[in-house]
């Protein structure tokens, strides 16, 4: 069982709805991360936060927007999606960001129509 | 910036066989490196890492990797292989970026096990 929990396990959204991504961690870690995988490819990071505090954004369209109300929640907000953002979304944490490894949950498979 | 280089896109290997994947990085003054294992419809879980010391690293599931800072690679094996280790391999790295470090990931190795 991962120490890490994504919610929900599958997604389908149209291109004008609204939804959100959410992970939780209860390992007292205090980074955070969103990636994003498309099939047969590395993760692509997508936003960090450290200490509650969004410290990295890739550049990421501004259509997500993540959130992160607590040490042990981060969300990622969905509005207008596009069909080429259709991916696994993977949530990680450790401890620290520079040489702890990373736990990962099983991610959300989002699909928009 | 740092950057990683999975040599070998898919590994073919026969059950109880030995299997090396290969992985480079870009130099650095200090690395600190990874090896994650991804199977079907999960996320990542962390193999082994490399942050100092002891260039040979042992991992979980019999795996081990041996950091060469001269050929600036760290290599991933198994002497015997089960078919369960069928999976996706990624080798990472710890990069400093704007804002703070980030987990930069190689392109990944399908390992695929054969009975």
């Amino acid at each position: 069982d991962t120490e890490v929990t994504q919610t929900p396990k599958h997604l389908v959204m149209g291109m004008t709805n609204k939804k959100s991504l959410k992970c939780e961690q209860h390992m007292g870690h205090r980074a955070m991360y969103w990636y994003k995988q498309k099939a047969k490819k590395p993760p692509e990071l997508m936003f960090v936060y450290s200490y509650e505090k969004l410290s990295i954004n890739e550049s990421v369209p501004s259509r997500f927007s993540p959130e992160c109300p607590n040490s042990s929640l981060l969300n990622l907000h969905l509005h207008a999606l596009q069909p080429e953002d259709s991916a696994l979304y993977l949530c990680a944490s450790s401890q620290g960001d520079r040489d702890q490894p990373q736990h990962f949950g099983d991610g959300t498979r989002l699909s928009i129509l | 910036a740092q950057s990683v280089t999975q040599l070998d896109s898919q590994v073919p290997v026969f059950e109880e066989a030995p299997v090396e994947l290969r992985c480079n990085y870009s130099s650095s003054v200090s690395v600190y490196l990874f090896w994650y294992v991804q199977y079907p419809n999960q996320g990542l879980q962390l193999l082994l890492k490399y942050l100092s010391g002891s260039t040979l690293v042992k991992g979980i599931n019999g795996f081990e990797a041996e950091f060469n800072k001269s050929q600036t690679s760290f290599h991933l094996r198994k002497p015997s292989v089960h078919i369960s280790d069928t999976a996706e391999y990624f080798c990472a790295v710890s990069d400093r970026g704007t804002g703070g470090f980030k987990t930069i990931f190689g392109a990944g190795t399908r390992l695929f096990v054969k009975a």
